[in-house]
């Protein structure tokens, strides 16, 4: 999976928590991307990073937030989790992004909020 | 919103058959790209054409691109069961920010031995 790891792979949370799921990668690619995939929509952007401490927003970040202190690590935080965030989520990296955009995958973190 | 819409949602085919699959959109591209995924794991890059490309083979794949109708489709020859995953298209919009590529809801593809 291209050098990235995600953690944890499986979390069962209750509905108001917060919840953070971290996104490792070993190569200092510029570019990270979190995602979201539930049936029937694919994969859709929550929030991506340019940089340390570069972030922005993607088609569906109500609810979440990013950090990325170090090129390595990003972190995609819920404040309070709803069950509609309940979902399989995917960190990706862009190797060359002015370019093509080519994107490499995480295994992914399935989340329940109960 | 989705930016593709793949079709079918689901193909069965017998190992030895070629697959075809299809992908809609609805904005002008800088490129679109075909991903795979294995049931419980990250989607792995494909193949990529640009929007002043027609056709491009990789192996047993080959895509198709027509700007005109803002389609694709991705045809995989001599099917294995390991060809058995589920396949995306995205594109990389001229209209969204270049980091916002959007996903189709993928087709499944059966290959049976």
């Amino acid at each position: 999976d291209a050098g990235i790891t995600q953690s944890p792979r499986h979390k069962v949370t209750e509905t108001g928590t917060p919840v953070t799921l971290r996104c490792h990668q070993t190569e200092n690619h510029r570019y990270m991307y979190w995602y979201r995939q539930d049936p029937g929509h694919g994969l859709r952007l929550i929030h991506y990073s340019y940089g340390v401490k570069d972030t922005d927003k993607g088609e569906v970040s109500d609810g979440y937030s990013v950090s990325r202190s170090k090129t390595e690590d990003f972190l995609l935080t819920l404040e309070s989790a709803t069950s509609s965030q309940t979902s399989v989520y995917f960190c990706a990296i862009s190797v060359d992004r002015l370019a093509k955009n080519i994107q490499y995958f995480g295994a992914g973190t399935r989340l329940s909020v109960l | 919103s989705q930016q593709g819409e793949e079709d079918p949602q689901a193909l069965s085919i017998q190992e030895g058959e070629n697959a075809t699959m299809n992908c809609s959109y609805k904005t002008s591209i800088n490129n679109l790209q075909w991903y795979r995924q294995n049931s419980g794991r990250g989607l792995v890059h494909l193949i990529l054409i640009r929007s002043n490309e027609r056709e491009k083979h990789s192996g047993r794949l080959r895509v198709t691109l027509d700007t005109s109708k803002k389609s694709s489709s991705l045809l995989i020859t001599a099917s294995r069961a390991a060809d058995t995953a589920s396949y995306f298209c995205a594109t990389v919009s001229t209209i969204f920010n270049n980091n916002d590529m959007r996903f189709g809801a993928g087709t499944r593809l059966t290959v049976k031995p």
